[in-house]
């Protein structure tokens, strides 16, 4: 069974402030592939990262960090000195790799930044 | 930068009218995928197409139909809308075929409301 959980319905945080969203996956397959993306008040989906199971080492994009840890199967999304927009829900998904095609993406987390 | 464009951004119809959604992507890729989204219901796949007039049912098919003749085009069709189908609509693509595991690209999203 696939199985994405990100528990974090919803967050606020003060502008600055660091944020860690948690998303929490479950597979069988050895092979699997995990995703985060942001969907903005506009709606659309934007694609943030992608990472393979044999992958472990944890990645850094400007304020964006993200790390993968298999033995918890977790793979968790931090935003440092967090910004009005960077408020967005946030998706976790996952693909396996004898699954094609097939995203299982978590229920979203929604982070409000505020001033 | 791929993009995927979806040809409104919102749109109301009436019960029982025939609705079409379409949806553009240019990056040549093979696969295309129309998903609706839902309060508490997450992203749910309607139907994917992996090559000119190829389709698979997702996981909601019923009361939907596809269209795919043109590699960069994908449409939705309600053959009878009704409003339960009210939703937010969004259209993916991807670059590998039938059995891939590439990352899907988002549109913008059609919000559809039926009355």
């Amino acid at each position: 069974a696939q199985k994405v959980t990100q528990a974090q319905t919803e967050i606020s945080v003060v502008e600055k402030e660091d944020v860690t969203l948690d998303c929490v996956y479950e597979t069988r397959d050895t092979t699997y592939y995990l995703f985060w993306y942001k969907q903005p008040p506009s709606g659309e989906l934007v694609f943030l990262i992608r990472r393979n199971s044999f992958d472990e080492q944890n990645e850094i994009s400007g304020r964006y960090s993200w790390n993968f840890q298999k033995s918890t199967s977790s793979f968790n999304f931090t935003i440092t000195a967090s910004q009005v927009v960077d408020s967005a829900v946030y998706f976790c998904a996952l693909l396996s790799r004898y699954n094609f095609n097939k995203f299982y993406f978590g229920s979203g987390t929604k982070l409000n930044v505020k001033p | 930068d791929v993009k995927v464009t979806q040809s409104s951004r919102y749109l109301v119809k009436r019960t029982g009218e025939k609705v079409f959604l379409e949806c553009v992507q240019d990056m040549d890729h093979e696969n295309m995928f129309w998903y609706r989204q839902d309060p508490g219901l997450g992203l749910r796949l309607i139907y994917f197409s992996y090559d000119v007039k190829m389709k698979e049912k997702g996981d909601i098919p019923e009361g939907y139909s596809v269209s795919r003749e043109k590699k960069e085009r994908f449409s939705l069709i309600l053959e009878s809308a009704s409003t339960n189908q009210t939703s937010m609509y969004l259209c993916a693509s991807s670059l590998g075929g039938r059995h891939s595991t590439d990352t899907q690209y988002f549109g913008p999203g059609t919000r559809l409301t039926v009355l």
